[in-house]
Parts: C-alpha cells; structure tokens; sequence
C-alpha cells in the first residue's frame, strides 16, 4: 500500500531565506505525488504534481519539488521564503490499483518570521 | 475561475442533533469527494461520487453518515445524530476527471459539536 510520511510537522523560516519541507513515500507502484497547501480559512491548493515524466517538478508561487527514486523522497523547496508561504502543507500520494484515491500525509505547518 | 462552493462555513450543534452539509461542485466536474479533516491531520475520504454513483464509501461511518448526489451535480452529506468526535472541518472536492489526479478543494464546513 501506499503512503507518505512528513518528517517534520512544523518549520519555521526567516523571511528571504530557503524553504524545506521533506516527504518522504512508500509505494510498489511508479508513484504520483502531490503537494498541497492550506491557508487558513482557504480551501487546499494543488502546488504541484509528479506523475512520472520530469523529476523536477515546478509549481505555483516559486515552489518546486524533486523526485528521488533512490531515496524515495519528495522535498518540497523554494528558494526564498514570503510572509505569504505561511501554511500548512501536505504530501499526497495517488493511491494505485483499483481504488485510486489520494492518500495525505499529516501536514507541514510553515511558519515565516519578519 | 470556477470554484467549489460549500455551505454553511461554520455549524454550532449539540450532539444528537442532525447536521447537513452542501456542496456545488465546479460546473462539469463529474467526480465529487467528501473528506474529513481533523485538527493537525489530513483529509481523510468518506465518500466519493462519479457522477450520481458512489464509488467508494468504505470509510463512511454508515450507521450515522449518508451522503447523496440525486442529479450528479450538487451533493449532501448528513450526519445523525451527529457526535463530539465528529468535530471537524469536512471538505469537498471535485475533480474533472476519474483518476483523482487533479482535485479542486471547497473551503469547507467547520463543524463543531458540543
């Protein structure tokens, strides 16, 4: 079965400095992965999806994250951080087989200090 | 742009109580998700549509849950009689296609029980 694990369920980052958030999967399958973010009071947000062609993938708002088979991670990183990243983000696995649905992780609350 | 629409955004009820849920789903978006977020967790799935059809349910506490998509477009859920562990936000999605790939979140129905 598939799953994804967030190793860290809080990040906290100075303004104008790199944003790190790590996933990692477990999967027999060829995986898709998704991040999501969550602002509050806002509906979730696909950033952005990996399905298997390019293992860098850009999203919206100067995130991107890479595919690593090796090491079966999915870091989600964006060069500089924006009062405006502060959420919370989850890692999402697309459950394969019949039943295809997507699997979350616990989340990644962000928070972005002046 | 197109979004999903929940309503209410925030429902107060004593356990006991019956609770109801809408959603409209973007217009087109045959696949419609039903999900239940608690405080510092993921979504979890608790009912999806394809069309009027539901095609996953298994985590849909049957025994006080039900959920309906009578025309394939807007949807209800229910809850009775409703639970203080049912506290929750409970989120819908809709999704243009059947593989769950790309999902567009409403910004969902906070409930509380007391």
């Amino acid at each position: 079965a598939q799953s994804v694990t967030q190793l860290d369920s809080h990040v906290s980052v100075s303004e104008g400095t790199p944003v790190l958030l790590r996933c990692n999967y477990s999967s027999s399958y060829s995986p898709s992965l998704f991040w999501y973010v969550q602002h509050p009071n806002k509906g979730l947000q696909l950033l952005l999806k990996y399905t298997s062609a390019a293992t860098l993938v850009k999203g919206i708002n100067g995130f991107e994250a890479e595919f690593k088979k090796s090491e079966t991670s999915f870091h989600l990183t964006k060069p500089s951080a924006h009062m405006s990243d502060a959420a919370e983000y989850f890692c999402v696995v697309l459950n394969a087989g019949n039943n295809r649905k997507l699997i979350w992780g616990l989340g990644t609350s962000l928070a972005v200090n002046p | 742009e197109a979004e999903v629409a929940q309503s209410p955004r925030y429902k107060i009820t004593e356990k006991s109580q019956a609770v109801a849920f809408w959603c409209d789903p973007i217009s087109g978006h045959a696949t419609l998700y039903w999900y239940r977020q608690i405080l510092g967790q993921g979504p979890e799935l608790l009912v999806q549509f394809q069309d009027e059809s539901v095609v996953d349910d298994s985590q849909l506490p049957k025994d006080r849950f039900s959920a309906e998509r009578l025309k394939g477009v807007d949807s209800t859920l229910k809850i009775q009689p409703a639970e203080l562990g049912d506290s929750a936000m409970y989120l819908c999605a809709s999704s243009p296609d059947r593989v769950a790939e790309t999902q567009y979140f409403g910004p969902g129905t906070r409930l509380l029980v007391l």
